[in-house]
Formats: C-alpha cells, structure tokens, sequence
C-alpha cells in the first residue's frame, strides 16, 4: 500500500525554467510534508517542508504547494539549474501523539536539468 | 543543518557473516533514529525505529532477529545484519529529528552505507 506516490519517475527540463514535481498521498492523517533530494550513493538532503495548516511554503528558488481537498502537493524549482539535477522524494507524517514521527517516502522522481 | 554520519559508507562480506553499521548524530542528541533501506531505483522504505534506552520497532515484514538494532546513547544508533545473505544486499541509511516534538520536525540522514554480500 503505497501511501505517498510520485507518478513521475523522471522529468527534463531546460535550464531556466520551472521544474514542477508532484506528490499524491492517500492518508489523510497525514499533517507534515517534506521535500528531499537525493544524489546516487548518498543520503537524502532536507529541502523544504510544508504543514497541512499552510498552502504554501516558499524558500528562495523552492516553492512548495499542497491541496489538502485534492491530497496533492507540488514542488517548484524556478529558475532550474543543472545542479538541481538530482532524484527528488517528496515524504509525509502524521503526529499520533508519540516523541517524533517516521517519515513515509514517495518513489521518487529523476530530475534532469539541461544546460 | 544538523550532521548525521554513517561508518562505514560501503562494505563487503560473505554470506553468513554479520555487520555492524553505526549511525551517529554528530551535533546535537537524538533520542529516536529511524534506519531504511532503499534498493536501485526504489523509495526508501522504513525498517525501523531506533529508541534511546527501550527496544527497537520495526515495521511490518522486518525480521528483527536478522536487523538488530541498539539504540546505545543520545548520539549513536547501531545496525547490526545477522547472517548476511546476498538478498540483504542494499543501501541502508539512518535519520534522526532534531527535535522530539510533533511531525514538525525535520530528519537529517546520514551519508548511507552500501552493503554487497556476495
């Protein structure tokens, strides 16, 4: 049971224009998004975040929206840039009252940023 | 942001052998750290969680007899596989929340350690 899914496995864009990766969710418990990014053999690297109170979260080139009727959010990257080049995994929590909560990743999506 | 390491960063082993992973949270204490795993071209599926002091959870299809893990102080998490086959092969990465509150908190991970059982 996939819960958070990213339907897009790969996406190329022009460098300079907008990059918009999406994420759809199923739990409606879910209260806390994140966005991820991921270089081969490495760690995913913290992005930005977004919680179900806001529509829309915004941190220099990255913008992330979420549609809590639709249970969809969306990450976007303006201007591109080749170094954004990267596999992006959107995640999702939910608080049940515990110390801190797991993270549930979606499949990911393969950015490729053309020069 | 907050630094996580992971040692080693890739190993090798024979079948039937065990291996150690560390995680620790370089600066700053983390009382629970989540260990994943993530095969080629996969998400990254949760193993379990790691809790300073009391026992490990883990999710659901996750032997813990096989994935052992000790939570042995606010700052390091180990990972051991028992009895490596090649089927263990992956790459297992570690988190840990900066803070222990609600799901406001952001995971920083560690680097990931590649594990080959040949």
């Amino acid at each position: 049971d996939q819960q958070v899914k990213q339907n897009s496995p790969s996406l190329s864009v022009q460098e300079g224009r907008i990059s918009i990766l999406n994420c759809d969710y199923t739990n409606s418990m879910f209260d806390y998004f994140l966005w991820y990014k991921k270089y081969p053999a490495e760690g995913p690297t913290f992005l930005i975040s977004i919680s179900s109170i806001k529509d829309k979260n915004e941190d220099g080139r990255f913008t992330v929206f979420l549609n809590k009727s639709a249970k969809h959010l969306s990450l976007h990257i303006v201007p591109s840039q080749p170094g954004d080049s990267a596999v992006y995994f959107c995640a999702a929590s939910a608080w049940y009252g515990g110390a801190t909560n797991k993270l549930i990743f979606g499949t990911g999506t393969l950015l490729a940023v053309q020069p | 942001g907050a630094v996580v390491s992971q040692h080693p960063s890739w190993v090798i082993c024979k079948s039937g052998t065990s291996v150690k992973i560390e995680c620790r949270s370089l600066d700053f204490q983390a009382t629970t750290m989540f260990w994943y795993r993530q095969f080629p071209k996969q998400s990254l599926m949760l193993m379990a969680t790691s809790n300073e002091g009391s026992k490990a959870t883990y999710e659901q299809g996750v032997e813990k007899d096989k994935f052992l893990i000790n939570h042995a102080s606010l700052t390091l998490s180990t990972l051991t596989v028992t009895s490596a086959h090649p089927e263990d092969s992956s790459f297992y990465i570690c988190s840990a929340p900066t803070s222990g509150g609600p799901s406001t908190d952001t995971q920083y991970f560690g680097p990931g350690t590649r594990l080959t059982v040949l």
